[in-house]
């Protein structure tokens, strides 16, 4: 059984970066076939894609939110991040990391696993 | 404002069957068989419920059901039950410059 889990502070400043770890176990982050990606949902509100990542390091991002995102991958600790700078309120949200079925370079088809979600609040 | 249109409520009555749409347009929806739809429950993780347009995950009740025309995926419940009352989004892929798209979710009441 694959699981996921998200790790990191749940309190960011305005203007500072949110930094997110999630730890997989049940599957190995180097497998074919599939991404690990991020994806968000403020309180109240719906989900939003952030980005995903093969484990040769190839991305997709979000337009509206790729020039403060950056998804990266350590597949020695099984392990993928997510970095978000200047952050401000409208980003307080519940991050959940997923499991993201696609073909490499092709396609980006269904999220297959979720971890439970991490809420990070924007304050100071 | 999502990318994919959903109803925001749907309702029904136990044992009857709903339907939730989700228009996208032909950079997404129509191109691609790539659709989604995700379950999920207040306090809890999304839940994939059919994906690639009609295929069901192991585990998943054949309750479920998923179709598309044209530029607009369905997702049908039928049979419907109290333990369906959640709220559903819709996802799919697409050529334009966001490669992944989300619906604003349908809150699902029964009755």
């Amino acid at each position: 059984q694959v699981q996921l889990q998200e790790s990191g502070p749940g309190l960011v400043k305005p203007s500072d970066t949110l930094s997110l770890t999630c730890t997989v176990s049940g599957a190995s982050i180097s497998g074919s076939y599939y991404y690990w990606g991020w994806i968000r949902q403020p309180p109240g509100k719906g989900l939003e894609w952030i980005g995903s990542i093969y484990y040769s390091g190839s991305t997709y991002y979000n337009p509206s939110l790729k020039s403060r995102v950056t998804i990266s991958v350590d597949p020695s600790k099984n392990q993928f991040s997510l970095k978000l700078s200047s952050v401000t309120a409208a980003d307080t949200a519940v991050y959940h990391c997923v499991k993201h079925v696609g073909d490499y370079d092709r396609s980006l088809e269904y999220f297959q696993y979720w971890g439970r979600g991490t809420l990070v609040t924007v304050s100071s | 404002q999502s990318a994919l249109t959903q109803p925001a409520s749907v309702s029904g009555s136990p044992g009857q069957s709903i339907t939730i749409s989700c228009t996208g347009t032909s950079s997404d929806i129509g191109a691609y068989n790539y659709v989604s739809w995700y379950q999920q429950h207040p306090g809890k993780a999304p839940k994939v419920l059919i994906y690639d347009v009609t295929n069901r995950p192991s585990g998943i009740s054949n309750r479920f059901s998923g179709s598309k025309s044209g530029d607009a995926a369905s997702l049908t419940i039928s049979g419907l039950q109290a333990e369906d009352e959640a709220d559903y989004y819709c996802s799919s892929f697409s050529g334009s410059s966001t490669p992944v798209l989300f619906g604003g979710g349908t809150k699902v009441t029964v009755l």
